[in-house]
Order: structure tokens, then sequence, then C-alpha cells
């Protein structure tokens, strides 16, 4: 079956780069997404990439996809302390017996030393 | 638009009660899903409705029943609460199955 897999704590100081990793299993066609969560909240979707696209860009964030190696990464540049949360990567298939269902990872705490 | 909206947000209940966690949007959208959050266990599907009048099991359907009698709502209901139940539940929305879901606040809720 489908599976996400992310690394479960990230620690960075302040104005560093921080990257969040991922990786899935699923076949060629599916969204991915990365959500954030901050303590107590819901989930903030932070942006998505569709799998036949290498990178996106969107401010302070950068999405990188390695289609061969199925693996995701999220940059976030200049890090701030208000980027404190849990980050969430997810995927869409497309086909199969999930299909339309979204896949989470178990997260990634990200803490911001000041 | 309110986006998705969740009540309540807490909520307390012992073994054997039932209740029901509402869900609504205000966005026209087609797909809606609850998910349920466990420490350490990301989040995992329950059920989920592709439109009105149709709906569907997810990874972890036992112990909860839902309908989907207009578009807007998507209501969970808890038969028999058992503390295993004990998690914070989310509802989500989106324009299909395959369209990016918008997520609601979430409702936390404690099974005694």
């Amino acid at each position: 079956g489908e599976d996400v897999e992310q690394s479960l704590f990230l620690s960075v100081r302040e104005g560093d780069s921080s990257v969040i990793n991922c990786t899935y299993t699923d076949s060629s066609s599916t969204y991915l997404y990365w959500y954030k969560q901050e303590p107590g909240a819901g989930l903030q979707l932070l942006t998505y990439i569709f799998s036949n696209m290498d990178m996106k860009q969107d401010q302070r964030l950068t999405v990188l996809l390695n289609k061969k190696d199925k693996h995701l990464s999220l940059r976030i540049a200049d890090t701030q302390t208000g980027d404190s949360a849990i980050y969430f990567c997810a995927e869409i298939p497309l086909y199969g017996g999930s299909q339309g269902n979204l896949i989470f990872g178990k997260g990634t705490k990200l803490s911001v030393k000041p | 638009n309110a986006g998705v909206t969740q009540t309540p947000k807490f909520q307390v209940l012992k073994t054997g009660q039932s209740m029901t966690l509402q869900c609504a949007q205000d966005m026209n959208h087609e797909y809606m899903s609850w998910y349920r959050q466990d420490p350490g266990m990301g989040l995992r599907l329950i059920h989920y409705s592709v439109g009105a009048g149709i709906t569907d099991q997810g990874e972890v359907p036992n112990g909860y029943n839902v309908s989907r009698s207009t578009t807007e709502d998507f209501p969970l209901r808890l038969l028999s609460a058992a503390p295993s139940q004990t998690s914070v539940y989310f509802c989500a929305s989106s324009l299909s199955e395959t369209d990016t879901q918008y997520f609601g606040p979430g409702t936390r809720l404690t099974v005694l």
C-alpha cells in the first residue's frame, strides 16, 4: 500500500535554512502536499506540487521533487521562530485503492531556536 | 467564506455515550472527509464522501458513522464512545477527491 515517511524532529537556529524531507511510495501520478500545524491548531496548506514537476518556489518556501527516488523536500529559507510547528507531507494517489484520499506522513516537528 | 467549520472545539464523553461531531463548508465542495490525529500517528482517514448521498470508509472506520444529506454538511457520529476514540478530529473538504483539501480547526475529544 501507499506510505509516506518523514523524520520526526528537526532543530535549527533562527535565520538558518530548514530542510524537511519526505519519501513516498505511490506510483507516478500523484499530488504531493506540505501542511503546517501550529500547536492546538488545524492544518494549514503551505504548498503543493504535481509529480511531473521538479521544483516549486513560493517566497521563502522551495519544494524539490526527486521522482526517481520518490523523495520530496521542503526548504524554508531564513527560518523564523514563527515557523516552529509540525510539518506534514501528504500525497493523493490518483489511481489504486486509496485514489483521491490524502495519505499523511507522521509529521516533522520543527523547532527554531533564537 | 467561513471555509470549513467544526463544532464543538472540545468535548468530554463517558464510555458508551454517543455524540455527533459537526462539519460544514460553504465553498460548494463535493469532497469531504474526516480524519483523526493521534500522537506519533499522523492523520488517518475515517470516512469520506465524494458528494451528497455518497459515503465510503477510510482507513479506520470502525465505531464511526457518517451521512451526507447535503453538499454543505458532513457529520461524524460516534455510536458508543470508547477511550480508544480519544483523539483530535479534523474535517476537510475539496472541490473533488483529487483537489487540494482544506481543513477545519479540529475537535478535541476525550473519552473517559
